[in-house]
């Protein structure tokens, strides 16, 4: 059974970068799918923020592109989040997913329990 | 970006009644559409897609349908552990997710 775990800081300053990891387990990301970042801000709908391939493909919300990098470590099964220049409107609970469908942006089949990154001084 | 404008955003129900809740979009989604439950303090949970295909484990009491760009998430005997907040999503064109719909119990 696929598993994600979210790891990194909870406190990001502002105009900082907020970085998160996202380790899989019970599936190899080498072995296809694309996996994604999603964001919800306390009491808010959700977001979506980009999507890599193993390959390391990547595709990224319009809104964000500017800010996002988002990366594939193979070897250690894990995928990460970098989003740059962060003001208290990136304040959020961040999750990672794997999609479910054979292309990439589709649907989110599994997550991971999200982490709160505070962007505060 | 293609808006999900789902209703109503939330309403009051009882354990046993049948309930729908509706998702339109801004422009035609074909069937690329998803529904998500999710309750306080969790991540989202996949029920159904491809508009209705419901996904390995949930239970049959929930259904979707629509095409094109009106959609509807059915459930036909609310359960108790049915009272959360449920998002639909689109995924015609880069994702993006309707502002969601708040289930109460009455």
């Amino acid at each position: 059974q696929v598993q994600l775990q979210e790891s990194g800081p909870g406190l990001v300053k502002p105009s900082e970068t907020l970085s998160l990891t996202c380790t899989v387990s019970g599936y190899s990301i080498s072995s296809g799918y694309y996996w994604g970042w999603i964001r919800q801000p306390p009491g808010k709908g959700l977001e979506w923020i980009g999507s890599i391939y193993h390959s390391g493909s990547t595709y990224y919300n319009p809104s964000l592109k500017s800010r996002v990098t988002i990366s594939v470590d193979t070897s250690k099964n894990q995928f990460s989040l970098k989003l740059s220049s962060v003001t208290a409107a990136d304040t959020a609970v961040y999750y990672c997913a794997r999609e479910g469908g054979n292309l990439p942006n589709e649907y989110f089949q599994h997550w991971g329990q999200g982490t709160l990154v505070t962007v505060s001084s | 970006a293609i808006r999900m404008t789902q209703s109503p955003s939330s309403f009051s129900a009882s354990t046993g009644d049948r309930v729908t809740i509706t998702c339109r979009a801004s422009q035609g989604i074909s069937s690329y559409l998803a529904w998500y439950q999710q309750k306080p303090g969790k991540a989202p949970k996949l029920l159904i897609y491809a508009a209705s295909t419901l996904q390995s484990g949930v239970p049959s009491r929930f259904s979707g349908s629509g095409s094109g760009t009106d959609f509807t998430l059915t459930i036909s005997c609310l359960q108790s552990e049915d009272f959360a907040t449920y998002y639909c999503q689109q995924y015609y064109s880069y994702p993006t997710f309707g502002q969601g719909t708040r289930l109460e119990i009455k």
